[in-house]
């Protein structure tokens, strides 16, 4: 198993372009979030979703568009970039039984510089 | 809210020199707790999962312990490349959404 894949590992942006994340997990898990990490924040979720269909914001969700079609895909898109948004994204997946939350898997992280 | 304190915030050890991290909880029951660790530019690797107070679970040279209010990890006779930042978090409760993270202990191991 590949685990939680994620691409691009590295990106820069200028302000105002769009970009999308990617993030494949191929675990058939149920569950799948996406989190940013800055330094002094430790880490904050951004959306996840619950199922393929479903999805929800998190705490930090302004800026950030998700969809999950399948079970194995959930983009994060950026739609119009700022420098605020420069961090390092992972995404994470996790198995759910009764929908209790367990254990989540992170992918290796995509680290975005926003001019 | 749930809150989650881990302590101390940095630890630097000698190798062979065994240690313990702590991280402090406060949930509205208990749902289990999580262990990760975290190398510099690099996603959390899930460690251990601990369900109920007086669990106990072992990989290598770490150790981690649960209470109905705090966790252990045990770290016995570390090497240098123990070293990295270890986070622990308590999974969402009813109607919450994330897990709950503590902002992590940085560990150091001298050779």
């Amino acid at each position: 198993n590949a685990g939680v894949t994620q691409t691009p590992k590295f990106q820069v942006l200028k302000t105002g372009q769009s970009m999308t994340l990617q993030c494949a997990q191929d675990m058939n898990h149920e569950y799948m979030s996406w989190y940013r990490q800055d330094p002094g924040m430790g880490l904050r979720l951004i959306h996840y979703s619950v199922g393929a269909g479903i999805t929800d914001q998190g705490e930090v969700p302004n800026g950030y568009n998700v969809s999950r079609s399948t079970t194995e895909d959930f983009p994060l898109r950026l739609l119009s970039a700022a420098p605020s948004q420069t961090s390092v994204y992972f995404c994470a997946s996790s198995y759910t039984v009764s929908a209790r939350v367990h254990e989540q898997f992170f992918g290796p992280g995509t680290r975005l510089t926003v001019l | 809210e749930d809150q989650v304190t881990q302590s101390p915030e940095a630890l630097r050890l000698q190798e062979g020199e065994s240690s313990s991290l702590n991280c402090s909880y406060t949930v509205s029951g208990l749902r289990g707790l999580f262990w990760y660790r975290q190398d510099p530019g690099k996603g959390p690797e899930f460690l251990f999962t601990l369900y109920s107070a007086g669990e106990e679970k072992e990989k290598e040279r770490l150790k981690a312990t649960l209470t109905k209010k705090e966790s252990f990890l045990h770290i016995t006779a570390p090497k240098p490349e123990d070293s990295a930042t270890y986070l622990c978090a308590v999974p969402p409760g009813t109607g919450r959404r994330a897990l709950t993270f503590g902002s992590g202990t940085r560990l150091q191991v001298q050779p």
